[in-house]
């Protein structure tokens, strides 16, 4: 079956980065788009962008182009996020997920909590 | 950027009872519209794709319609595992959008 298996929890300082991962199984990696969502604390959702891992083609939400960066590496199925220039703003739960053959995001990551503070 | 105006906030409603939420899109979206429900602390499941399908193993009782430019999704008996918060998906078009949610309580 499918599965998402997410980084666990970071705590990070005001103006560092953070790199998070999502490790994919149960399926073909290559085969399937990545999607990263960011969910700060009591409030709805909102899309970062999503990789290609067969090509590395991304395509980007305009709001976090300069903070976030995508990546894959193929040979363990694992695709990345890294957050750049953290603020408060940024603390906040992500998760990967994954289009289904019926549905978007029909598969999600636990998710990472990241928490940013001095 | 697409809007979704999601409706309403909150609902509280009584087991058995029908309940409805509404998403209105910015602009045409065709029927690329999903809704998900999520539980505290859980990550969003997928309930219905394309405005009307029913994702796997989820149960008869939730159904999803369209009228133009506004999709709701209807409970139609209310179950004691129905609590969580409501999300409807834009998937026409980069970036896609989520409404803003509706939190679901039982009366």
């Amino acid at each position: 079956q499918v599965k998402l298996l997410q980084s666990g929890a970071a705590l990070v300082k005001p103006g560092d980065s953070v790199k998070m991962s999502c490790k994919a199984s149960g399926y073909t990696f290559t085969d399937y788009i990545i999607h990263w969502v960011k969910q700060s604390h009591g409030k709805s959702l909102e899309w970062i962008g999503y990789i290609n891992p067969y090509s590395g083609g991304t395509n980007y939400n305009e709001k976090f182009k300069s903070k976030a960066t995508l990546t894959v590496d193929k040979s363990s199925s694992t695709a990345y996020m890294e957050f750049s220039r953290l603020t408060s703003e940024d603390s906040a739960i992500y998760y990967c997920a994954r289009n289904g053959i019926r549905g978007p995001f029909a598969y999600w990551g636990q998710g990472t909590l990241v928490t940013v503070s001095s | 950027d697409i809007q979704m105006t999601q409706s309403p906030a909150s609902l509280s409603a009584s087991l058995e009872e029908i309940v409805t939420i509404t998403c209105q899109a910015s602009q045409d979206i065709g029927n690329w519209l999903a809704w998900y429900q999520q539980k505290p602390g859980k990550s969003p499941q997928l309930l219905i794709y394309g405005a009307t399908s029913l994702a796997d193993g989820v149960p008869s009782r939730f159904s999803g319609s369209r009228s133009g430019t506004q999709y709701s999704l209807k409970i139609s008996r209310l179950q004691v595992e129905d609590p969580g918060i409501y999300y409807c998906l834009q998937g026409y078009s980069a970036p896609f959008t989520f409404g803003s949610g509706t939190k679901l309580e039982i009366k």
